[in-house]
């Protein structure tokens, strides 16, 4: 079946403009998680969505950063007014969460931001 | 909160022997332990993990790595590399009955010299 995707592979956007960032989870996963990888950094979480239940927002490093989820599918990463320390890999991740289990999270191929 | 440190950044080894990357982390709490694989071009992969009981976990393709709490460590080892071994490794921590959220090292870039 499909893995985890997103889009787009790459973006390059200028300094203070805003990017949406798109992840599309392996269908039936009910948790999902953005994370970041800067150059030369280990990933960084950032968000977790798990069902209904209201996201993690814990690792978001600014208030220019928001992400939203539909349902159990899709969610959209968005950062506003981009900086250049914004550039980073951005990889969304899905898994099958249950409270006090720890499932595997699947990752998509990230998405690559640069901010010129 | 929970951390990671690989110190290595970089580990270079000739085909055929063995290696060993270093994972310690920090926590306060109960902690799963992950290690993830990212071959050149490609996504990151889980390659194993530990969640309890035997503290010596494996993988299909012949890594093994060693849940040790006193020392607060889980090292990634393989008694013969390939050049297929080639790759990124990421290990990466979850506290017990938290989100599930995963606390990742920097990463240990493993090149395989023929």
């Amino acid at each position: 079946g499909a893995g985890v995707s997103q889009s787009p592979s790459n973006k390059v956007t200028e300094k203070g403009k805003d990017v949406e960032l798109r992840c599309d989870p392996i269908s039936g996963h009910t948790a999902l998680y953005w994370y970041r990888q800067r150059l030369g950094q280990g990933l960084e979480f950032l968000i977790y969505f798990q069902g209904n239940s209201a996201p993690d927002k814990s690792g978001l490093p600014s208030d220019r950063f928001s992400a939203e989820r539909t349902g159990e599918s899709v969610s959209t990463l968005t950062i506003q007014r981009t900086q250049q320390e914004d550039s980073a890999v951005y990889l969304c991740a899905s898994s099958l969460a249950g409270r006090g289990l720890m499932y595997e999270q699947y990752f998509g191929p990230g998405t690559r931001l640069t901010v010129t | 909160a929970q951390s990671v440190t690989q110190l290595d950044s970089q580990v270079p080894v000739f085909e055929e022997a063995p290696v060993e990357l270093r994972c310690n982390y920090s926590s306060s709490v109960s902690v799963y332990l992950f290690w993830y694989v990212q071959y050149p071009n490609q996504g990151l992969q889980l390659l194993l993990k530990y969640l309890s009981g035997s503290t010596l976990v494996e993988s299909i393709n012949g890594f093994e790595a060693e849940f040790n709490k006193s020392q607060t460590s889980f090292h990634l080892r393989k008694p013969s590399v390939h050049i297929s071994d080639t790759a990124e490794y990421f290990c990466a921590v979850s506290i017990h009955f938290g989100n599930e959220k995963l606390t990742f090292g920097t990463g240990t870039r493993l090149t395989i010299i023929p």
